[in-house]
């Protein structure tokens, strides 16, 4: 597709419990981030790739998060032993590179239900 | 503490008035700014960006930066119900070389007939 591809839309899943998180950058973008956006809350930066490598994972809120990049394309987040302040709407984007000018475009998101 | 800010509203406007959504930001050395657009359970969607000071015009869309006072902001002309939704500022935090961008926790507009 044209745009940034997130799955799956919706997840629930009971705490404790470990998710995988996908995201499917626009074809030819070398940077990808991913945010985590709270109810009515903004958006928190996560972690931001450049190709494979991920220079910067600063805004992962424990080591429970983890992500990974391959082939400069796809990206997977992984929550493991999920709690419930972890359930929130989980938004990947993609830029062409990671530089300061580039506009960040962004998926549907992964709205994730802790129970 | 690099911050974003903005009013969280609701700013509310009528049918065609022109709506002003504010941002101001603490970082000097930020040198991008974005404007999304997001709709009730839906993803942002970027709709303007700007980079230079002054103004920048993309239809009835305009972007105001004055890094001086650190603030940006946008103007919706002749604004239409279907514009009523969370506005959010973002602005890039220079880290390491890339583009990081903090978001602010957006404006609620509303556009009533």
């Amino acid at each position: 597709g044209a745009g940034v591809s997130q799955s799956p839309s919706n997840k629930v899943t009971e705490k404790g419990k470990d998710v995988e998180l996908r995201c499917d950058p626009i074809s030819g973008h070398t940077a990808l981030y991913w945010y985590r956006q709270r109810l009515g809350q903004g958006l928190e930066f996560l972690i931001y790739f450049q190709g494979n490598s991920a220079p910067d994972k600063s805004g992962l809120p424990s080591d429970r998060f983890s992500a990974e990049r391959t082939g400069e394309s796809v990206s997977t987040l992984t929550i493991q032993r999920t709690q419930q302040e972890d359930s929130a709407v989980y938004l990947c984007a993609s830029s062409p590179a990671g530089g300061s000018h580039q506009p960040q475009h962004f998926g549907d998101g992964t709205r994730l239900s802790i129970l | 503490q690099k911050e974003v800010e903005q009013n969280s509203g609701p700013l509310s406007v009528p049918e065609g008035a022109i709506a002003s959504l504010n941002c101001t930001y603490s970082d000097r050395g930020s040198q991008s700014f974005f404007w999304y657009r997001q709709y009730s359970g839906k993803s942002p969607e970027l709709i303007m960006f700007i980079y230079s000071n002054g103004d920048k015009e993309d239809g009835r869309f305009t972007a105001q930066l004055n890094k001086a006072s650190q603030y940006v902001s946008l103007l919706i002309r002749d604004s239409q119900p279907s514009d009523s939704a969370t506005y959010l500022c973002a602005v890039n935090v220079m880290n390491t070389g890339f583009q990081k961008l903090v978001f602010g926790t957006g404006t609620r507009l509303l556009v009533s007939p």
